[in-house]
């Protein structure tokens, strides 16, 4: 398992059922990364969490989105009542630390469909 | 707030020639770091080369080239010898020299390659 991992691949739910999209970074790696990109867009920030500190969740659209890691290796995030507009590609990254020289590895995405 | 402006929403190329694909950022810090990123129809993110601002020499990775321009806040990608696998999406990227390594992203350019 050398590189990041997401799971479901992809998710079709029904508007206003809750989601939980799981991400396992890199072993070894203390920063990871949540990112929405919507379609023909450009990726959106949400969250990002560092070794055992408190995350930043100043990119979280709404108080319907929250991530928790557990053990400082596996993410999970939950968006609850979904909507329509959440449609998106849910990308985490990981990386050695949160310092910029760290280069940042993406997974290959959660494709997420509100019908 | 910090943008990055990609003009160019589709670029297409001949193989074996050189393309260029343009980007433009606005930020007041004076030390960040810059980024180009390769997203294949895989979804996969992949840094194809960065550029730190302090840095007058422009990066090199070879085939991969940019034109870092401060005062401008312009940072293009040239791409020589344009092959077929290089077909993707690409995006520029931001990232202020603080804490956290949050990165803003461009809408992205979708290059094409012709054989």
């Amino acid at each position: 398992g050398a590189g990041v991992s997401q799971s479901p691949s992809n998710k079709v739910t029904e508007k206003g059922k809750d989601v939980e999209l799981r991400c396992d970074p890199i072993s070894g790696h203390t920063a990871l990364y949540w990112y929405r990109q919507s379609l023909g867009q450009g990726l959106e920030f949400l969250i990002y969490f560092q070794g055992n500190s408190a995350p930043d969740k100043s990119g979280l659209p709404s108080d319907r989105f929250s991530a928790e890691r557990t053990g400082g290796s596996v993410s999970t995030l939950t968006i609850q009542r979904t909507q329509q507009e959440d449609s998106a590609v849910y990308l985490c990254a990981s990386s050695l630390t949160s310092a910029l020289y760290n280069e940042q590895f993406f997974g290959p995405g959660t494709r997420l469909t509100v019908l | 707030a910090q943008t990055v402006t990609q003009s160019q929403p589709e670029m297409s190329v001949q193989e074996a020639e050189t393309v260029t694909l343009s980007c433009t950022y606005d930020t007041s810090e004076s030390d960040y770091y810059l980024f180009w990123y390769k997203q294949p129809p895989s979804r996969q993110m992949i840094l194809v080369i960065r550029q730190e601002a302090y840095k007058q020499q422009n990066a090199t990775e070879n085939r991969f080239s940019v034109n870092f321009q401060k005062a401008a806040k312009s940072f293009s990608l040239k791409i020589s010898d344009s092959q077929l696998g290089d077909a993707a999406m690409y995006f520029c990227a931001y990232s202020p020299m603080e804490y956290g390594n949050k990165l803003v992203f461009g809408a992205g350019t979708i290059l094409r390659v012709k054989s």
